[in-house]
């Protein structure tokens, strides 16, 4: 199947600062891009949807200054969490949606841990 | 509202016993009903798409099946590889995909 990579899979990052994280379609190109975040034991919370070329459409009650979302390319999805609070930590997943719109495939995940 | 429920939150099986998680939806315009597996601090891994009421898809020990309501997977005499967390999306017409929380399966040796 279509691969997406995610990086980093896990990162730490002092309180205040800010952490990207990439999402990649390896071998197809993806117009649209999901992010989710998922609490343990939890199922995953979409927060927005990133169309290439265009802004990203968040859902209700995530903060689109504090989450930057860019989709420059059909291969390529970028999450900026910005200014992060430990509350911030979570693990993050990406989705691509393939071309032909059938099926979706994730990164494996990038586990962020603010201190 | 858009809402995935997935049922039961837990299920404990017996290796080689037979049975099914149920996702029931209620969104509206489903473009499709996904089915995912879930490993521990790892990404959903891709099972099957449903599109349209009455489909079926198999792979292995799964079966996935579709109803206006619902979409049950039928496990076959499961193994202890198969223990995973299974969680279901809908896709809607709004290009957006909703998760249920999840069926922890089990299965013992």
């Amino acid at each position: 199947g279509a691969v997406v990579s995610q990086h980093p899979s896990w990162v730490i990052c002092k309180s205040g600062t800010s952490v990207k994280i990439e999402c990649r379609s390896l071998d197809f190109q993806a117009t649209t891009m999901f992010w989710y975040r998922q609490f343990p034991k939890q199922s995953l919370m979409l927060m927005a949807t990133s169309n290439e070329g265009s802004k990203a459409t968040y859902e209700q009650g995530v903060e689109k200054d504090k989450f930057l979302i860019n989709h420059a390319s059909l291969t390529l999805s970028t999450l900026t969490v910005t200014s992060a609070h430990p509350e911030d930590s979570s693990f993050y997943i990406c989705s691509a949606l393939g071309l032909l719109k059938t099926e979706a495939f994730f990164g494996q995940g990038t586990r962020l841990t603010v201190v | 509202e858009d809402q995935v429920t997935q049922s039961p939150e837990a299920l404990r099986l017996q290796e080689g016993e037979s049975s099914s998680l149920n996702c029931s939806y209620t969104v509206s315009g489903l473009r499709g009903l996904f089915w995912y597996r879930q490993d521990p601090g790892k990404g959903p891994e891709f099972l099957f798409t449903l599109y349209s009421a009455g489909e079926e898809k198999e792979k292995e020990r799964l079966k996935a099946t579709l109803t206006k309501k619902e979409s049950f997977l039928h496990i076959t005499a499961p193994k202890p590889e198969d223990s995973a967390t299974y969680l279901c999306a809908s896709w809607t017409d709004f290009n957006k995909f909703y998760f249920g929380s999840g069926t922890k399966l089990n299965v013992k040796p």
